[in-house]
């Protein structure tokens, strides 16, 4: 069964870079599309971009001048990194897998990530 | 971007009750529309995928229809565990967009 976890810092000062580790147990990262979502009380669900197994990337015209995306299959994780952040970055961040760019079949559990200083 | 709208925003039923919930697109997604369940303090969980087939383990009382740019999430026969949020999510155009979310709850 395919587990997927986030991990990172849950508070990240205004302007700094927020980093997000999504780790992958059950199955290879090689393979499939990958996505990182938020959800916020002012935005509801925002998908911020995905990332396939072979590296290839797509993001939000929203967030896209400040989003990173990277894998390391050594690890068999995913990450996201969110430059210049802000309070309207603060969000329950979630992972996915991206069934075939068709829906989102596995979800992390969630991790909040507050900006304040 | 494709504007995905939900209706209503909320909804109170009583156990055993058909439910259904509305979603409809800015324009066409054909049907790449999918359905997920939120409940509290949890991440979403697939429902319904391509606009009416069930993820495996799902129970049958959720179904889901339509094409294009209207779409319907229906309980047939509303159980205390459907307490929860509810949101389409359309996947035919990047970027993927969300609707804003269908409270649901027993009376």
């Amino acid at each position: 069964q395919l587990q997927l976890q986030e991990s990172g810092p849950g508070l990240v000062k205004p302007s700094e870079t927020l980093s997000l580790t999504c780790t992958v147990s059950g199955g290879s990262i090689s393979d499939y599309y990958w996505v990182w979502i938020r959800q916020s009380a002012g935005k509801g669900l925002e998908w911020i971009g995905r990332i396939h197994g072979s590296g290839t990337t797509n993001y939000n015209a929203s967030v896209k001048s400040r989003v990173t995306m990277s894998l390391d299959t050594s690890k068999n994780h995913f990450s996201l990194k969110l430059s210049s952040v802000t309070a309207a970055d603060t969000a329950i961040y979630y992972c996915a897998r991206d069934w075939n760019t068709d829906y989102f079949d596995s979800w992390g559990q969630g991790t909040l990530v507050t900006v304040s200083s | 971007d494709i504007q995905v709208t939900q209706s209503p925003s909320s909804l109170s039923a009583f156990v055993g009750d058909r439910v259904t919930i509305s979603c409809r697109a800015s324009r066409s997604v054909d049907n790449y529309l999918n359905w997920y369940q939120q409940r509290p303090g949890t991440a979403p969980k697939l429902l319904i995928y391509r606009g009416s087939t069930l993820q495996t383990g799902v129970p049958s009382r959720f179904s889901g229809s339509g094409s294009e740019t209207d779409f319907i999430l229906t309980i047939s026969s509303l159980q205390p565990e459907d307490c929860a949020i509810y949101f389409c999510h359309q996947t035919r155009t990047l970027p993927d967009t969300f609707g804003q979310g269908t409270k649901v709850e027993i009376k």
